[in-house]
Order: C-alpha cells, then sequence, then structure tokens
C-alpha cells in the first residue's frame, strides 16, 4: 500500500518569496513516481511537476522544483518567487510500479493550502 | 493536443435517483482513464480506472458503477443516489503506456439532497 502525509495544512508566503510544501511517502515498490498538482478554487487539477524514483536529477519546471531526498522519503515542492495566482490547494501525489498492476493509479495527499500575501 | 471534457459542470440530485456523468478525451488513442472523488477539503480518492474498452477496476466498494463503451469515453453511473455520494468528481486520462503524466478534466460538483 502507498501512503502520502502532507502535514502542513496551511502556509502563507509574502509575494516574490520562495516556500517550500512538504510531502512525505510510504511505498514498497522499487520504482515509483511522484507527481504535484495545484487546485485552485475553481476545482480544476492543474498537473506542475513530475519525479520518478530513478531519476537522478531533482525535477524542474518553470518556477517549480522537486526537492527529491529518497533516503527520506520526502518530496518536497518548492515555489521559487511567489505570485498572487499561485494561491490555491497543492496536492502531492505518487503512482506505484508502471510495469506492475499500478497502471498510473494515484494516490494523494490531504493537501495544503498555500496563501500568497501582498 | 489533447483535451479532457465533463459535463455536466454542477448537478443537484434527490436521494434515490440515477446519476450518469460522462467524461471524454479527445486527442489521444487508448487512453488509461480513471475516476476520482475528492470531498469538501480532502484529497482526491480513486473511485474506478480503465486501461482499455469494457475494462473497468474498481478500488473500492460503494454504490457507483462505471464504463468505457468507446475508447475515449468514460462513465461514472449510479441506479440510486446517496446523501453519502456527493463530492466533487474528477475525471482524468494518461497516454497510453505512459505513467508519468496525469491529466485532469474540469470536475462535476454533485450535490446529493
Amino acid at each position: 500500500a502507498q501512503k502520502i502525509t502532507q502535514t502542513q495544512p496551511g502556509m502563507f508566503v509574502q509575494e516574490k518569496e520562495a516556500v517550500t510544501l512538504d510531502c512525505t511517502y510510504d511505498t514498497s515498490d522499487p520504482s515509483y513516481g511522484l507527481f504535484w498538482y495545484k487546485q485552485p478554487s475553481s476545482g480544476e487539477m492543474i498537473f506542475l511537476i513530475y519525479q520518478g524514483s530513478y531519476d537522478q536529477q531533482n525535477a524542474t519546471e518553470g518556477r517549480y522544483s522537486l526537492n527529491f531526498q529518497k533516503a527520506r522519503k520526502s518530496a518536497n515542492l518548492v515555489i521559487s518567487a511567489s505570485q498572487l495566482g499561485d494561491s490555491a490547494m497543492y496536492f502531492c501525489a505518487m503512482r506505484g510500479n508502471a510495469g506492475g498492476t499500478s497502471y498510473g493509479k494515484l494516490t494523494f495527499g490531504q493537501g495544503t493550502i498555500l496563501t500568497v500575501h501582498p | 493536443s489533447q483535451t479532457i471534457h465533463q459535463w455536466p459542470a454542477t448537478l443537484v440530485q434527490p436521494v434515490g435517483s440515477p446519476l450518469s456523468l460522462e467524461c471524454t478525451v479527445e486527442g489521444t488513442s487508448n487512453p488509461n482513464l480513471y475516476w476520482y472523488r475528492q470531498a469538501a477539503g480532502r484529497g482526491l480518492q480513486l473511485l474506478f480506472y480503465s486501461v482499455g474498452i469494457g475494462q473497468i477496476s474498481s478500488e473500492v466498494p460503494q454504490n457507483l458503477s462505471a464504463s468505457r463503451p468507446q475508447d475515449r469515453q468514460f462513465i461514472l453511473s449510479s441506479k440510486k443516489l446517496l446523501l453519502s455520494d456527493s463530492g466533487f468528481y474528477l475525471c482524468a486520462f494518461g497516454e497510453w503506456g505512459s505513467y508519468n503524466e496525469q491529466f485532469f478534466g474540469p470536475g462535476t460538483r454533485l450535490t446529493v439532497l
């Protein structure tokens, strides 16, 4: 079984500053993937970034980077230069071994609400 | 480019009434398809997934069912809705053979009264 834990129910950050959203995971699969999604108040789930368990480098997508520490089983999202539009709920998710029976099924954490102050 | 559609966007139904939510995907063939439900202020829970036409796997026992009558069409149904079926329903797809991306539709907000 897989489990995702997001321990920060809410986070606040000043505009233009960086913020880190925490995510820890638990799995027995040898191969897995980690995802971050943004959910604005409209409800849509916006894919932000992906990290494979065997990727040597941390994933980056524009202002988003994933701080992947495999030994610690953590996959924190770092948002640099926060903008007012970054205010939203953020979810960490994982999929299991693609070669097995996971078929890309995602297990989600409970989410962190990020509020960016001007 | 790939797009995913869901309808209706909002639905209010009485307890005991039937349900049909539809999801369609464009721009890709033989996608993996998923139905998730999100309770208020919570994370998403996978309900069903499908890796091909007519192939449906259920993740949790519940009052709902799913069908995939066409390659890019995924339907969520219920014969009799319960109050506990209220929530935000999201359809998602991933490209066949690729498990590194999963894209979501706009969702349906269902309220059962």
